[in-house]
């Protein structure tokens, strides 16, 4: 089973809201991403999970908040954000590249987010 | 950071013809991968390839890690194989960079 499931596919929010995004994945990964994609632009690296401790953190605003309660589950707490925000959210698990081994990327279908 | 560029940017084919997708990357990787991204946003995987070559039917790649770039080529295209193709690479920080992409249209 090479799936990663996201919920939900569409979100529509409100600047003053707060929702999250899942993600699960049953591989036995234990490294976890966020990305982030724009209309015609390539998907950026937002968050990194190893091991479910948070390795990377891209920049990003505070308005995102990363969790990962389990090596299986991946969440995105989403508040107070703006309409430039809109965009699709995809989540990926891969072995860990810290093992030396193989480290292929899977992705999800993402979340297709619109801030009003 | 690491730069990955792809080349060409956008390309129109007929049905039935043949293309070479390139990358280029800027430092040594620890990981590169293709993927195809379909009109509903769904990252394909295609290849995990950091070096050497492998095939999938009518799909093949080739990485020369040693002189930073990888080539996908794709045989006899088919409609089907529109979209955007994507190559990303890792570095040994376990940061992944995807390149900005070739949009493929495969016309009838």
């Amino acid at each position: 089973d090479t799936e990663v499931t996201q919920t939900p596919k569409h979100l529509v929010m409100g600047m003053t809201n707060k929702k999250s995004l899942k993600c699960e994945q049953h591989m036995g990964h234990r490294a976890m991403y966020w990305y982030k994609q724009k209309a015609k632009k390539p998907p950026e690296l937002m968050f990194v999970y190893s091991y479910e401790k948070l390795s990377i953190n891209e920049s990003v605003p505070s308005r995102f908040s990363p969790e990962c309660p389990n090596s299986s589950l991946l969440n995105l707490h989403l508040h107070a954000l703006q309409p430039e925000d809109s965009a699709l959210y995809l989540c990926a698990s891969s072995q860990d590249s810290w093992t030396g081994g193989l480290n292929e990327q899977f992705f999800g279908p993402g979340t297709r987010l619109t801030v009003l | 950071g690491i730069q990955v560029e792809q080349s060409p940017p956008d390309l129109i084919l007929q049905e039935g013809a043949n293309s070479t997708l390139r990358c280029n990357f800027s430092d040594s990787v620890n990981n590169l991968q293709w993927f195809h991204q379909n009109p509903w946003g769904q990252l394909i995987n295609l290849f995990y390839i950091p070096s050497g070559t492998k095939q999938n039917g009518r799909l093949s790649a080739t990485t020369v890690a040693t002189e930073r770039y990888s080539l996908l080529y794709i045989s006899s295209s088919q409609t089907t194989d529109s979209g955007v193709y994507f190559c990303a690479v890792e570095d040994y920080g376990q940061n992944f960079v995807f390149g900005p992409g070739t949009r493929l249209s495969v016309l009838p």
